[in-house]
């Protein structure tokens, strides 16, 4: 099975600030058909996951444009160019390209300095 | 808008069943592939299993090949997941997710604890 590494586990971050996570996995995301099937999620405390980004760098409908992904192969990165309180939370990346199973990283846990 | 609303989760005994359901509605459920995705208490996400659109095709995680069946019934737009032989360490929320790679939508979950 693919394995996913986050880093930092734990992100203490200034308001307005920039904040950047990591994520690696131990084989290339490329699919056959030329996409990488890298996912970013967000989940606040006592919520549901929230997909940001899909395929490295695509972000969802109503993510607000201070959150980008990029990235290839096997190493990835979210970036929040200037942290809002409504951002602390747990962000998870996800590879979608060997299936099965999929894999989640085990969490980067942002919160307010 | 999409919506996806679990239910059926409780406390169980070690041993014992459970059925888990899940109601897709905003959205064409059967030309979607479904997970089930599931958070134990303070942990992260973990991936369960996924069924093809038609429901002809299965996959599922390691750990639970051969007690757990997720299965689909598209005239209800209904997802489950059939839980037998329950362990202390299903215990955990349990989220119904659409799209095959996308993962787009997830519902608000159910929480499953498995406890004598």
């Amino acid at each position: 099975d693919v394995v996913m590494t986050q880093s930092p586990p734990s992100l203490p971050v200034t308001l307005g600030q920039p904040a950047s996570i990591s994520c690696r996995s131990s084989q290339s995301l490329v699919d056959s058909d030329g996409n990488t099937y890298l996912n970013w999620f967000h989940q606040r405390p006592g919520q549901s996951p929230r997909r940001l980004i899909y395929k490295v760098s695509n972000r969802d409908s109503g993510v607000p444009d201070r959150f980008s992904g990029s990235g290839s192969g096997t190493d990835f990165t979210l970036k929040i160019s200037r942290v809002e309180a409504e951002d602390v939370g747990i962000y998870y990346c996800m590879q979608a390209t060997h299936w099965p199973p999929g894999t989640f990283g085990q969490g980067t846990k942002v919160e307010i300095k | 808008q999409v919506q996806l609303v679990e239910s059926g989760g409780g406390v169980v005994q070690p041993g014992r069943s459970l059925r888990l359901s899940c109601a897709g509605s905003g959205f064409s459920f059967s030309d979607y592939s479904m997970h089930w995705v599931r958070q134990a208490p303070g942990q992260g996400l973990e991936w369960v299993a996924i069924i093809s659109y038609d429901g002809d095709n299965k996959y599922y995680a390691d750990s639970m090949e051969g007690r757990f069946t997720i299965s689909r019934d598209n005239s209800k737009n209904a997802l489950f997941l059939q839980m037998n032989s329950l362990r202390p360490e299903d215990t955990a929320v349990y989220y119904c997710v659409r799209g095959r790679r996308d993962l787009d939508y997830w519902g608000q979950g159910t929480q499953v604890t498995v406890s004598s």
